[in-house]
């Protein structure tokens, strides 16, 4: 089955810091590539999105591009706030009814 | 729009009682999903359904029952708590388009603890 891998955390960035977060997947076909973030006491939401190979999901200010090469799908941004802190997930799909996520990287960002 | 929403918020439960996790969505998705989180694993699928009047196990589907009577609605049952289910659960809904992909929309959770 689809299997994701992401970047171990904590991760713990000074304001203005620039941010990456690996992940990298396995999966049968073509999936969409997710990235879904998790603040404090909330549930999960829709960070950014690709679909298909070479697209760049953005938001926020949150960027990553769909590598089929490498099946990665590495979230950045070039200027981390402490609004940004929370718990960032990579997930695939390819079954539509289902989908795979990664175990979650916790990112705190200190002023 | 008050989107996925789940109660309750809040439980606690002695070993061996029985509970239902409401979950109800308002934006017409056909699937609907049960997830646990714990700490350092993630989510992980408890059981899932794509469509009214089905259902279907994940991951982790032992010691819990689902059901899907409505479209939107789709509940999760412990029928003998044990300590093992203490966690944070999480309904979500979702659609799938061309081109669009399966995005999941996910409820605020719930807190369980089982003594």
């Amino acid at each position: 089955g689809d299997s994701v891998t992401q970047m171990e955390g904590p991760v713990t960035l000074s304001e203005e810091a620039f941010l990456t977060i690996n992940c990298t997947y396995t999966a049968t076909g073509y999936p969409s590539l997710f990235w879904y973030v998790q603040y404090p006491g909330e549930g999960l939401q829709l960070l950014l999105k690709a679909t298909k190979a070479d697209d760049k999901g953005s938001n926020k200010g949150f960027e990553a591009t769909y590598r089929k090469e490498t099946t990665s799908f590495h979230l950045e941004k070039g200027s981390v706030q402490v609004s940004d802190s929370a718990v960032y997930f990579c997930a695939t799909n390819t079954n539509a009814g289902k989908s795979t996520f990664g175990d979650g990287t916790t990112l705190t960002v200190k002023p | 729009n008050a989107g996925v929403t789940q109660t309750p918020k809040f439980r606690v439960l002695k070993t061996g009682q029985s509970m239902t996790l409401l979950c109800a969505q308002d934006m017409n998705h056909e699937y609907m999903y049960w997830y646990r989180q714990d700490p350092g694993m993630g989510l992980r699928l408890i059981h899932y359904s794509v469509g009214e009047g089905t259902t279907a196990k994940g991951e982790v589907p032992d010691g819990y029952n689902v059901s899907r009577l409505k479209k939107q609605n789709f509940l999760l049952g412990l029928e003998s708590a044990a300590p093992s289910q203490t966690s944070v659960y999480f309904c979500a809904s979702s659609y799938f388009g061309q081109g669009v992909g399966n995005i999941q929309y996910f409820g605020a959770g719930t807190r369980l603890s089982v003594l």
